[in-house]
């Protein structure tokens, strides 16, 4: 498996514009997690998903941040509109149902809104 | 409810000397420990876990952390660090619930 795939890796917008963040599990896990770091606040977890199903999205920050997952293999998280604060890098991350076993984290995408 | 603290933002150590890390967790249920590093630019990779069993687990480049239960404490230790160790690091513990909950990280340098 190639690992959690992430697209971007980089995006650029102005303030304003709708941002759509991709991400591919990878196959088999049960977990979906979405991740936002930046230095003053570190890791944040923004929302998760348990077989596509939305299990916790008391981290997402406002309703201008959603996340879905149409099927087992792909995720999305938008925002719109973009704010200059939403700049950070954005993680996905995967994992099978049993909480002995760890997240598999994607490469992360760099979110810069100007 | 769980939780993690990781004692000191930054450690600084030189290239051969120990390298200790402090973690300490709270759970109302059996832990599942985890340690992750992160490198420049990339995502957080699993350096080693505690599930059940023996307390000393042993992870990736020479890292291992010991579980003591009385003290609810996870401290990842290196006997000599080397410079591709600098990095970030976080604990992390891992309910039933499926969420992990992270602690701020460490951020590990290395001198020459």
């Amino acid at each position: 498996d190639a690992g959690v795939i992430q697209s971007p890796r980089h995006e650029v917008t102005e303030m304003g514009q709708e941002v759509t963040l991709r991400c591919k599990p990878i196959s088999g896990h049960d977990y979906l997690f979405w991740y936002r770091q930046t230095m003053m606040r570190g890791l944040e977890l923004l929302i998760y998903f348990n077989n596509n199903v939305p299990i916790d999205d008391s981290g997402m920050p406002e309703d201008r941040f959603s996340a879905k997952m149409p099927n087992a293999s792909f995720s999305t998280l938008k925002i719109q509109p973009s704010e200059p604060r939403d700049s950070a890098v954005y993680f996905c991350a995967s994992s099978f149902r049993a909480p002995n076993t760890e997240a598999f984290f994607g490469q992360g995408t760099r979110l810069t809104v100007v | 409810a769980q939780s993690v603290t990781q004692l000191g933002s930054h450690v600084s150590v030189s290239e051969g000397a120990l390298v200790l890390l402090r973690c300490n967790y709270s759970s109302s249920v059996p832990p599942y420990l985890f340690w992750y590093v992160q490198y420049p630019n990339q995502g957080l990779q699993l350096l080693l876990k505690y599930t059940t069993g023996a307390t000393l687990v042993k992870g990736i480049n020479g890292f291992e952390a010991e579980f003591k239960k009385s003290e609810t404490s996870f401290h990842l230790t290196k006997p000599s660090a080397h410079m591709s160790d600098a990095a970030e690091y976080f604990c992390a513990v891992r309910g039933n619930a499926g969420k992990s909950t992270f602690g701020d990280g460490t951020t590990l340098t290395v001198k020459p």
